[in-house]
């Protein structure tokens, strides 16, 4: 596979749930981010990790907990969610330093009942 | 304060041509950026321009960069019913570049009438 792959591309979870979303990129990049994509708003930032180290938390809750093991994979793992955190969650990478070459994947919608 | 605007929607018919806005708040960004996000699908960067530039042509699709004004538009030639698709606009205050923050605005949708 090339590109940025994310799985799954649709989850529905209960409140009481602990669920992860996995995002793979086949790119060789060494930076990779996570975003929320709510309807009819701006693209929110959660978090971007440059060679497996976090180095932004945009104030994102913490039942959201990011794990980045590698520089090709990046988790979310999800618990205790909330009803208004159903969005689509998009994953991106870069290379280090050229975050204008962010290429994203294809999403996970994501429908917390 | 951060903050990107578009307009939400845009209807054009097929082969006219197609110009989508957006206006931005910090000047330090180095660059803008504009992404298409067809249905289903994740974002793809379409084309970006450095701010001390002007215009940037890229086959059908020209982008031009008022900083004074702080305005940002696309314009996309003989648009086709392929062309269908929510596009933002996007920009990297200097501030966060180093993070790899992008700022983007809501999205405007673009419907292509045949």
């Amino acid at each position: 596979e090339t590109g940025v792959t994310q799985t799954p591309r649709h989850l529905v979870m209960g409140m009481t749930n602990k669920k992860s979303l996995k995002c793979e990129q086949h790119l060789g990049h060494n930076a990779m981010y996570w975003y929320k994509q709510s309807a009819k708003k701006p693209l929110e930032l959660m978090f971007v990790y440059n060679f497996k180290e976090q180095t932004e938390n945009n104030s994102v809750p913490s039942r959201f907990s990011p794990e980045c093991p590698n520089s090709s994979h990046l988790f979310l793992h999800l618990h205790t969610l909330q009803p208004e955190d159903s969005a689509l969650y998009l994953c991106a990478s870069s290379p280090l330093g050229r975050s204008y070459e962010q290429y994203f994947g294809p999403g996970t919608r994501l429908t917390v009942t | 304060g951060e903050d990107v605007e578009q307009s939400l929607f845009l209807s054009v018919r097929e082969g006219d041509s197609s110009v989508i806005n957006c206006t931005y708040t910090d000047s330090s960004s180095t660059y803008l950026y504009w992404y298409k996000q067809e249905p289903g699908a994740g974002l793809q960067l379409l084309t970006y321009i450095f701010s001390n530039m002007d215009m940037k042509q890229d086959q059908r699709l020209t982008v031009l960069l008022n900083k004074k004004d702080k305005h940002l538009s696309l314009r996309i030639a003989d648009t086709q019913t392929g062309d269908s698709a929510i596009y933002f606009c996007a920009e990297a205050p200097l501030t966060y570049n180093q993070g790899g923050k992008l700022i983007f605005g809501q999205g405007t949708e673009l419907s292509v009438k045949p």
